[in-house]
């Protein structure tokens, strides 16, 4: 069964500081791994999108790696800030298939 | 990107009672997708909304409970039928396009069952 584990469930750091979240996976044959970041009452907007032969990926204080050997993948908030606080869910795509299966998330919470 | 908006927000209803839901995408998309966000949950793929034919469900759904209609390329909606405290949870529409290779959500629908 394809999995998705996600750690820490939550987190709680201080603002400007740097932190990151771990993702692993069982999903195989393996297509593309995302990153969302969720709002409280919103819904996931994407932060990355990796396939096989991408190991690192940024979107301006987010960078994701990937480890395809492995099947891990990490999230990097650098300089977090007060609205970096939601829900990091990682999601991962099985090739062929237009499903995908997610993580349970990581609650960060950026304190002052 | 594709921006999608859902109706309602939110909404608060009896036992027994039916709710439908819209998504309506601002482009054509190929997929749409409908998922369940229980509390403290991550997301759950109900169904995927097929254009012109039935939807095509998950393990645990069914479409008594859940129908779906996609009359189009833009439009989908969700019923959550006969409706129980345990179908408190945030329903969220979510689209594939044509040439990306990530999935939009749309801002989710709040449903509490009393």
């Amino acid at each position: 069964k394809n999995q998705v584990e996600q750690s820490p469930q939550s987190l709680i750091i201080l603002e400007g500081k740097n932190c990151t979240l771990q993702c692993n996976y069982t999903v195989s044959p393996f297509s593309n791994l995302r990153w969302y970041k969720q709002d409280t009452g919103r819904g996931p907007v994407s932060l990355t999108i990796m396939t096989f032969s991408e190991n690192t990926k940024s979107n301006g204080r987010y960078t994701a790696t990937l480890d395809a050997d492995t099947k891990q993948s990490s999230l990097h908030i650098t300089a977090s800030q007060l609205s970096d606080s939601a829900s990091y869910i990682c999601v991962v795509s099985e090739k062929g298939y237009s499903t995908l299966t997610f993580g349970k998330g990581t609650m960060l919470l950026v304190s002052p | 990107s594709a921006v999608i908006s859902q109706k309602p927000s939110r909404d608060i209803c009896q036992r027994g009672t039916s709710l439908t839901i819209q998504c309506q995408v601002d482009s054509q998309v190929t997929m749409m997708f409908w998922y369940r966000q229980q509390p403290g949950q991550s997301l759950t793929l109900i169904a995927t909304a097929n254009q012109g034919s039935e939807a095509t469900y998950e393990s645990g759904f069914v479409i008594d409970k859940f129908p779906i209609s996609r009359p189009n390329l833009t439009f989908s909606t969700l019923t959550v039928s006969n409706m129980s405290p345990e179908d408190s949870s945030i329903y969220l529409c979510s689209v594939e396009g044509y040439s990306t290779d990530t999935q939009y959500f749309g801002p989710g629908t709040r449903l509490t069952v009393l």
